[in-house]
């Protein structure tokens, strides 16, 4: 089946700092969500990619389909105390089944 | 708005058991699934429904079932609970998948099997 390597794993930064991540897979994809986990509760979809190339923001939060199709990149600037969580991505090729890489474990030190 | 709700939100039982987890989803969305989370494995699909009546199995099935008897529910039973089956289970739900329709999660079961 198809797989998504995320890396890092876990991300420990100072407030301020600016967070980058990324998400790889051994096949092409038509669509890349990304999704952040909060201890306790589910995921919540942050943004949703659909073309090769896009570049979309929400916030803070900005988010970019590779060109081959085959990775994304999260990025998060001047990070704050709630952007504390983990940061899944997953990958859509137009079957009925969403693959999710293995998330990146953001922590902010104090 | 409720959104996708999971109950109940925790439980133990001893190996063989069984017990039902519920989804309720009141969006009115077609779509609905159930994945299991594990420490360093992401998200894994169990099973999903693609619409009332239908359930089809996802990439880890085996100890599990499905029903999808109403559109807005979404049962997963255990029917003999083993060890390898404790997880935090979550459900989600959307509008359609083949045009990436976002999925929208519950806030997870946490099961504990002795």
């Amino acid at each position: 089946g198809q797989q998504l390597n995320q890396s890092p794993q876990s991300m420990f930064i100072q407030e301020g700092e600016d967070v980058s991540m990324n998400c790889t897979s051994s096949s092409i994809f038509n669509t890349w969500l990304w999704y952040k986990q909060d201890p306790g509760e589910g995921p919540v979809l942050l943004i949703a990619l659909y073309k090769a190339g896009e570049l979309t923001s929400n916030g803070r939060l900005t988010a970019q389909f590779g060109i081959t199709r085959k990775d994304s990149f999260l990025n998060i600037s001047a990070s704050i105390p709630s952007d504390v969580g983990i940061y899944f991505c997953a990958g859509f090729f137009g079957n009925e089944k969403l693959t999710f890489g293995t998330g990146t474990r953001l922590t902010i030190i104090p | 708005n409720a959104g996708v709700t999971q109950t109940p939100k925790f439980r133990v039982l001893k190996t063989g058991q069984s017990m039902t987890l519920l989804c309720a989803q009141d969006m009115n969305h077609e779509y609905m699934y159930w994945y299991r989370q594990d420490p360093g494995m992401g998200l894994r699909l169990i099973h999903y429904s693609v619409g009332e009546g239908t359930t089809a199995k996802g990439e880890v099935p085996d100890g599990y079932n499905v029903s999808r008897l109403k559109k807005q529910n979404f049962l997963l039973g255990l029917e003999s609970a083993a060890p390898s089956q404790t997880s935090v289970y979550f459900c989600a739900s959307s509008y359609s998948t083949g045009f990436g329709q976002p999925q929208h999660f519950g806030d997870g079961t946490r099961l504990s099997i002795l």
